[in-house]
């Protein structure tokens, strides 16, 4: 199977620990995204690249999150000095760039993230 | 102002009956793509069905279709002979102003079908 791929599934972890999550996407795949999402809500956009470039951010993402996609393949999501409002599941989707916007994300499983 | 609306927390329906699960939209852009996902309990996101907001006939995918009625910003998504695997929640997407290259969906806040056996 050669979906997106997040490691780890799941991730627990004392209040003001760092951690880090990876995606790799489908290979073709130019563009890769990041959602976080709580319990009861549809996933909430945090940012995107495009091959390496990060090229857009959301509001939501502090400043102790960042996010990199060094060769444009994989990405990773790292958290620092996380806080209790962090834990949700984190969801990595990546798609084609194609004519007008009619692309599909093709989303992992997810990495669940929960502070003790 | 929510993008997307689903006004249904949770919808119920017999096996091999169809079922319509609503979506609302705003958007003032005229070039904007309308999505629906599938999230089973295991967690990932499942593309269903996409529609343009310049197509001229509803999407269908299998059992899967889409209600676009554009004057009304709606976009209901229709399944036609209920299984029981397909409990699960649904989301709606909208992609606006792709046209001026921005690529970010917006999801409702879902609808959580259980089919019944």
């Amino acid at each position: 199977d050669t979906g997106v791929s997040q490691n780890p599934r799941h991730k627990i972890t004392k209040r003001g620990q760092n951690v880090t999550f990876r995606c790799d996407p489908i290979s073709e795949h130019n563009r890769l995204y990041w959602y976080r999402q709580t319990l009861g809500q549809g996933p909430e956009f945090l940012t995107y690249f495009q091959n390496e470039a990060q090229l857009e951010k959301s509001r939501l993402l502090s400043d102790r999150f960042s996010a990199e996609r060094p060769k444009g393949s994989f990405s990773t999501l790292e958290i620092q000095r996380t806080e209790q409002g962090d834990s949700a599941m984190y969801l990595c989707a990546s798609s084609l760039v194609g004519q007008g916007g009619n692309q599909p994300q093709h989303f992992g499983d997810g990495t669940r993230l929960s502070i003790l | 102002a929510q993008k997307i609306t689903q006004t249904q927390p949770g919808m119920f329906v017999q096996e091999k009956e169809a079922v319509t699960l609503d979506c609302t939209y705003d958007t003032s852009d005229p070039s904007y793509g309308l999505f629906w996902y599938k999230q089973p309990s295991s967690g990932e996101m499942i593309f269903l069905i996409y529609q343009g907001s310049y197509d001229q006939q509803n999407a269908t995918e299998g059992r899967y279709s889409l209600n676009f009625q554009k004057a009304r910003k709606s976009a209901n998504l229709v399944i036609s002979a209920s299984q029981l695997g397909d409990s699960a929640m649904y989301f709606c997407a909208m992609r606006e102003g792709w046209a001026g290259g921005s690529y970010i969906p917006t999801f409702g806040r879902g609808t959580s079908l259980i089919v019944h056996p």
